[in-house]
């Protein structure tokens, strides 16, 4: 079993759904959560970072993490086409500068 | 701010030879820089951790001499991979975390190597 687990899709939304990314992790060790945007033949770009259990928001982006169920959620607001990429979520049992173990990743395709 | 940078972009090599790619922090000084490998479709697979001064850390299965890692100073690290063959093809990332005070890591837009 992999550490963490997410499904890579793709998924294909239209402009304007509420998407929702979804991983889930066996480490209960894991303390903190991030989510990458990586477009395509580009690095990741960090997107939300949160620490332990609960919700984050930054604009049209909201993550959610449930430690008792190692369940951690990206949700997307108004999907726009240029949200068209791949999103990694990734997670560590230290602050950032440890390991940090990565999903592989779901692509993600808003149509216009 | 927190902006990592790779050099080069793109590579493209014949059997055989070794090719070095530079990872700068460009308006933070990184105590710590990681190299990754990310094949088609596949997650991004931590290669190697690498503090200035310091000798770098290999992950499980990584050829310490065959990806030679130098963190040079707080603002640049550098991977060579030596006697490339075609089965080391792949999108080298770097990133770089900020130290004290700093959240995460930053990463570089990536080099894609082709060994042929």
């Amino acid at each position: 079993q992999k550490e963490v687990e997410q499904d890579p899709g793709p998924l294909s939304v239209p402009e304007g759904a509420i998407v929702s990314l979804n991983c889930t992790y066996s480490n209960s060790a894991f303390q903190y959560f991030m989510w990458y945007r990586q477009y395509s033949r580009k690095g990741p770009e960090l997107l939300m970072y949160t620490y332990s259990s609960g919700n984050k928001e930054d604009g049209r982006f909201t993550a959610q993490v449930d430690k008792s169920s190692k369940y951690i959620s990206l949700f997307i607001r108004d999907s726009q086409p240029s949200d068209s990429a791949t999103y990694l979520c990734a997670m560590s049992d230290f602050e950032g500068y440890q390991k940090v173990t990565f999903g592989t990743g779901t692509k993600l395709q808003v149509i216009p | 701010g927190a902006v990592v940078s790779q050099h080069p972009s793109w590579v493209i090599c014949k059997s055989g030879t070794s090719v070095k790619i530079e990872c700068r922090s460009l308006d933070f000084q990184a105590t710590t820089m990681f190299w990754y490998r990310q094949f088609p479709k596949q997650s991004l697979m931590l290669m190697a951790t690498s503090n200035e001064g310091s000798k770098a850390t290999y992950e499980q299965g990584v050829e310490k001499d065959k990806f030679l890692i130098n963190h040079a100073s707080l603002t640049l690290s550098t991977l060579t991979v030596t006697s490339a063959h075609p089965e080391d093809s792949s999108f080298y990332i770097c990133s770089a975390f900020p130290g004290q005070g700093g959240e995460t890591q930053y990463f570089g837009p990536g080099t894609r190597l082709l060994v042929l």
